[in-house]
This record gives structure tokens, C-alpha cells and sequence, in this order.
């Protein structure tokens, strides 16, 4: 089974700020895909970012961009220019090419500050 | 943009009682499933389905939940005899055939209560 852990519980930031999420999964495979999901209060998973394990090149969706670090089997996500509608639960995923099935982390809520 | 769909938002019932949660997956999806995600903690893979089949089931999957098909649109959920651990979020996604088929789309969640 593959593991996905988020060691912060929790994290904030001021408006216009930079804030870093950490992820890191275990996994024996060379084929998967990783994610970024953003839970609001409305409780709706909001897919953020994705990144394909076989390209080295990092993701970026506008202010949302990934650190992804296959050897260290770490996938960070960095949201530069916080706004207070960033404000939610971040969840990291891991799927397995063929598996049907996404593996999450236990997530981070990250605040942020006017 | 086409979404995922999810009724009812909200679903309150009896210890014991069945109910089927629905979902619409996006029309051209064809791989559809089930999560769950307890008040708080993560959210945990329930079931996926394929060409009127299941491919893989949780652990969580028992006996009591069952999943169908019964039209072209409609996904549906059920527990057979509901009990307080049940009450969770329920989400529903749906993915492609071909191309970025990896990519799951969420619906906005039931939130089921059993009393």
C-alpha cells in the first residue's frame, strides 16, 4: 500500500505572502501521478495541481507550483501571493498508474491572515 | 465546465435504515468512485467501478455497502443498515478513459448523519 504523509497539521500566513506545504509518499513504483486538493469550508475536494512522476520538470497553475523531488519521493506545493480565499485544507494524493484508487495524506490547513 | 453532482447535500438517519447516496458523474467519464471522510481526518477510498463492475474496494467496503449503475447517468451508494460510524462526508469522483484519465473530479460531498 503506498503512504502519503503531511507532517505540518497546520500553517499560516499573511495576505501576499509565500507558504510552503510539505508531502512525502512511499512507494516501490515507478509509474504514479501526485496531486494537490484544496478543501474549503464548503467541504468541495478542488483538484489544485497535478505532476506526472515521469516528467522532472516541476507544475505550476498560476500562483500554485510543486517541488518534486522523485529520489527524496517528496511532492511540496508553494502558494505564492497568499490570498485569504487560499484558505482551506490542502491534501496531497498519490495514485498508482492501473490502482483506481487516489491515496491521501492526512492534509494541512493553512490560514490565511489579513 | 462540466462537474460531478451529488445529492442529497445533506442526509440524516436512524441507526439501522438504508439509504443510497446518488451521484452524476461527468457524461463522458467511465470510471467512477466512492470516498468517505470522517469528521476531521483524511479522506479514505471507498470503491471504484468500471464498465458496470467494480475494480478495487477498501477494506471499509463491506458487506453492508453495494454500488450501482442503474441508468446512463447515475451513480449510486449503499449502505444496507447504517450505524453512527458511517457518519462521514461522502464524496463521489469520476475520471476518463483516455488521455489524462488519472485525474479525478470530486463532487461537493453528503454529508451523511446516522442517529
Amino acid at each position: 500500500a503506498q503512504t502519503v504523509t503531511q507532517s505540518q497539521p497546520e500553517m499560516s500566513v499573511q495576505e501576499a505572502e509565500t507558504v510552503t506545504l510539505s508531502c512525502t509518499y512511499d512507494t516501490s513504483e515507478n509509474n504514479y501521478y501526485l496531486f494537490w486538493y484544496k478543501q474549503p469550508p464548503s467541504r468541495q475536494m478542488i483538484l489544485v495541481i497535478r505532476q506526472e512522476a515521469y516528467k522532472q520538470q516541476n507544475a505550476t497553475e498560476n500562483r500554485f507550483s510543486v517541488n518534486f523531488q522523485k529520489a527524496a519521493k517528496s511532492f511540496s506545493l508553494k502558494i505564492s501571493d497568499s490570498q485569504l480565499g487560499d484558505t482551506a485544507m490542502y491534501f496531497c494524493a498519490f495514485y498508482l498508474s492501473n490502482d483506481y484508487k487516489l491515496s491521501f495524506g492526512a492534509g494541512t490547513t493553512v490560514t490565511v491572515r489579513a | 465546465e462540466p462537474e460531478v453532482t451529488q445529492t442529497p447535500s445533506h442526509q440524516v438517519t436512524q441507526m439501522g435504515q438504508e439509504v443510497i447516496l446518488r451521484c452524476v458523474p461527468i457524461s463522458n467519464h467511465l470510471y467512477f468512485y466512492w470516498y468517505r471522510q470522517i469528521l476531521g481526518q483524511k479522506v479514505e477510498f471507498l470503491v471504484s467501478f468500471y464498465n458496470n463492475e467494480i475494480s478495487e474496494k477498501s477494506e471499509i467496503f463491506d458487506d453492508q455497502f453495494s454500488v450501482e449503475r442503474p441508468d446512463g447517468s447515475n451513480f449510486t451508494l449503499k449502505i444496507r443498515s447504517t450505524k453512527l460510524e458511517d457518519s462521514a462526508m461522502y464524496f463521489c469522483a469520476s475520471s476518463r478513459t483516455s488521455g489524462r484519465s488519472y485525474e479525478q473530479y470530486f463532487g461537493p460531498g453528503t454529508r451523511l448523519t446516522v442517529t
